[in-house]
């Protein structure tokens, strides 16, 4: 069964500090990954995502990821973060698409991020 | 591209009516989503169309739940017979084929008195 796993509920920062967030994953195959950052009473917004080729992969905002399949991992970095980042992260699990279109995710529990000024 | 669109964004009922929840997806997109989100927890799946199939649904997804996508176009979550347990963020996406994520509304809110 797909999984997704976020050890950090919770994780402060001093603004300007670099940051990681935790993923790690269970699936049989393939996994296509995403990192999605949601703000207080919003929907989620798309970071990043993962399917084949470059294990580190950029996405908006400043923020990379990078692929481990030896460790099930896709964790999340920035070296440098700003006060706006301060939100909840999920890290998602989904197959490869059928029909060129993506089917359900499993979402991880989320990390609260907390940006100290 | 307007986004995706829910309607309302907050609905408080009391237990035991029924509630409807409307989503309007990015308008060339064919397939949408449903997800459920409760305080503290990631996203769960509920159920997904392609175009006005519904092609998945989620064991979340009891009898007292039901969606619709009559013309491929918005979607429909209703809920009968709420319960306190139903109260979370009901979050609906979109996507279209050939873009690997999803584009997320901003949620409706519901909370069971």
């Amino acid at each position: 069964a797909q999984s997704v796993t976020q050890p950090d509920i919770h994780i402060t920062v001093s603004e300007g500090a670099s940051l990681e967030l935790r993923c790690n994953y269970s699936y049989g195959a393939t996994p296509y990954l995403f990192w999605y950052v949601q703000s207080p009473g919003q929907g989620l917004q798309l970071l990043l995502k993962y399917f084949s080729g470059d294990t580190l992969v950029q996405g908006i905002k400043g923020f990379e990821a990078e692929f481990k399949r030896s460790q099930s991992s896709f964790n999340l970095r920035k070296p440098s973060v700003h006060w706006s980042d301060a939100a909840e992260y999920f890290c998602a699990v989904g197959s490869p698409p059928r029909g060129s279109t993506l089917g359900r995710l499993y979402f991880g529990r989320g990390t609260q991020l907390t940006v100290w000024p | 591209d307007t986004g995706v669109s829910q309607d309302p964004r907050h609905k408080i009922t009391k237990r035991g009516q029924n509630v409807t929840f409307r989503c309007d997806p990015i308008s060339e997109h064919n397939r949408l989503y449903w997800y459920r989100q409760t305080l503290g927890q990631g996203p769960e799946f509920l159920t997904y169309f392609q175009n006005e199939a519904q092609l998945e649904k989620s064991r979340l997804l009891s009898d007292r739940f039901s969606a619709e996508r009559p013309k491929g176009s918005f979607s429909t979550l209703e809920i009968q017979r709420t319960e306190q347990g139903d109260s979370a963020m009901y979050l609906c996406a979109s996507s279209r084929q050939g873009y690997y994520g999803y584009t997320f509304g901003s949620g409706t809110r519901l909370t069971v008195v």
